[in-house]
């Protein structure tokens, strides 16, 4: 399969504690973007990666998240100090950038329970 | 955070049938795209518009850029089963590479 791969797809953790999501973007694309999806809404825009350059943070982002792309290929995102508010489904997508017809095409999500 | 005005919220219908879904913004969209989600799943790219006007079919899907490029629609011809989830439109805004969500739609399909 030669989508995005996102890892783990479900994960249940106790409040205050960290977790760590990774994404596999489709090879050779050099963006990589996070969503957060709650239920009932459309995903909403985190952050995202031209290569490891980590371009734009959503106002989302508090500061316990955290987002890196230390080679340019995969991405990890991770949550400290975790709150029931975020649980949601995290999602992640990849895109070729720099084309005029650029398109995002998303991995299947890792579904974040806090008790 | 900014979501799109997407409408209806939901539809039940019967197999056979037409459905006709749209998304409004005050803002100006440099491309339209529409995804289908299925319950614990990513969304799954149905169709890509990039230019005002544009009209897009992918089999029975036809989707258009509106002319002010504040809105976009999305059609689905003759309904089947397999249709039934729920259906993003997501929006780009010019200078940014982020994309702005609907609210979606979600499409029960009877036989």
């Amino acid at each position: 399969d030669t989508g995005v791969s996102q890892d783990p797809r479900h994960k249940i953790t106790k409040r205050g504690q960290n977790v760590t999501f990774r994404c596999d973007p489709i090879s050779e694309h050099n963006r990589l973007y996070w969503y957060r999806q709650t239920l009932g809404q459309g995903p909403e825009f985190l952050t995202y990666f031209q290569n490891e350059a980590q371009l734009e943070k959503s106002r989302l982002l508090s500061n316990r998240f955290s987002a890196e792309r230390p080679k340019g290929s995969f991405s990890t995102l991770e949550i400290q100090r975790t709150e029931q508010g975020d649980s949601a489904m995290y999602l992640c997508a990849s895109s070729l950038g720099g084309v005029t017809r650029d398109t995002q095409y998303f991995g299947p999500g890792t579904r974040l329970t806090v008790l | 955070g900014q979501q799109l005005n997407q409408s209806p919220q939901s539809m039940f219908i019967q197999e056979g049938e037409d459905v006709s879904m749209n998304c409004t913004s005050s803002s100006i969209f440099n491309t339209w795209l529409w995804y289908k989600q299925d319950p614990g799943e990513g969304p799954v790219l149905l169709i890509a518009l990039y230019k005002a006007g544009e009209l897009t079919s992918n089999g029975r899907l036809t989707a258009q850029f509106g002319i002010t490029r504040k809105d976009s629609f999305l059609n689905i011809s003759a309904s089947i089963p397999s249709d039934v989830g729920i259906y993003f439109c997501a929006g780009q805004l010019v200078n940014t590479d982020k994309l702005i969500f609907g609210t979606g739609t979600r499409l029960q399909v009877f036989p």
